[in-house]
């Protein structure tokens, strides 16, 4: 069975900085392209970032640019996303999600919830 | 970024058939597969539909997929209670190198 779960949010204040991670199992890890997808409270859906397998290649939406780094450690099954001088419009529940073959984000984790305030 | 637009709600009486429209353009839907996700009230997302109309296993297949151009549509047949979700669909978008996602469409059922 594939589980994702997503741990390191919290409240912090404007400007500051928090470090989210996902560990799974039940799948070939560093094999798969891994996302982290938001909500802001009431909202809809986000797509954040991407990591491909091997780490090299990343992608963000504008919003995030210079500000998040996404990354993995595939030895110990884990993703991170790596937020700095945050804002609150970053408050939401962040969710981690593999990336199937199709581009689809085919397994999601529960979620943790970011709170961006002073 | 959100740039696939979905009606705001759709309701509709059990048994019933309904559809939600997901219009994009020719960086997103037109040049790349649409994925659809159904999120329960307080749940996380769940894949229901990928590359416009596959189903992924253990999804009912009372859900179907489509696309045409630039728009998609997920219908649902045979409409139950435990249907009431958001729906939302998604795609890559190559112009701005990234996941879009529609604004979402909340089902009811009367």
């Amino acid at each position: 069975e594939v589980q994702l779960v997503e741990s390191g949010g919290g409240l912090v204040q404007p400007g500051g900085s928090l470090r989210l991670s996902c560990v799974v199992s039940g799948f070939t890890f560093s094999s798969s392209l891994m996302s982290w997808v938001r909500q802001a409270p009431g909202k809809g859906l986000e797509w954040v970032a991407t990591i491909e397998q091997n780490g090299t290649e990343k992608y963000y939406v504008d919003s995030v640019k210079g500000r998040f780094t996404i990354s993995r450690d595939n030895a110990n099954n884990s993703l991170y996303l790596q937020m700095n001088n945050l804002r609150a419009e970053d408050t939401a529940i962040y969710y981690c999600a593999t990336v199937g073959v199709l581009g689809d984000f085919d397994s999601w984790g529960q979620g943790t919830l970011v709170t961006v305030s002073s | 970024q959100t740039v696939l637009t979905q009606p705001p709600s759709v309701s509709g009486a059990p048994r019933q058939r309904v559809t939600i429209s997901c219009s994009g353009s020719s960086s997103n839907i037109g040049n790349n597969g649409v994925n659809w996700y159904q999120q329960l009230p307080g749940k996380a997302p769940k894949l229901l539909i990928y590359y416009d109309n596959l189903l992924p296993s253990g999804v009912s297949d009372r859900f179907s997929g489509s696309e045409s151009g630039t728009s998609a549509s997920l219908a649902i047949s045979g409409l139950q209670s435990e249907d009431e979700a958001d729906y939302y669909c998604a795609a890559w978008d190559d112009s701005l190198n990234g996941y879009v996602f529609g604004t979402g469409t909340k089902v009811t059922v009367l």
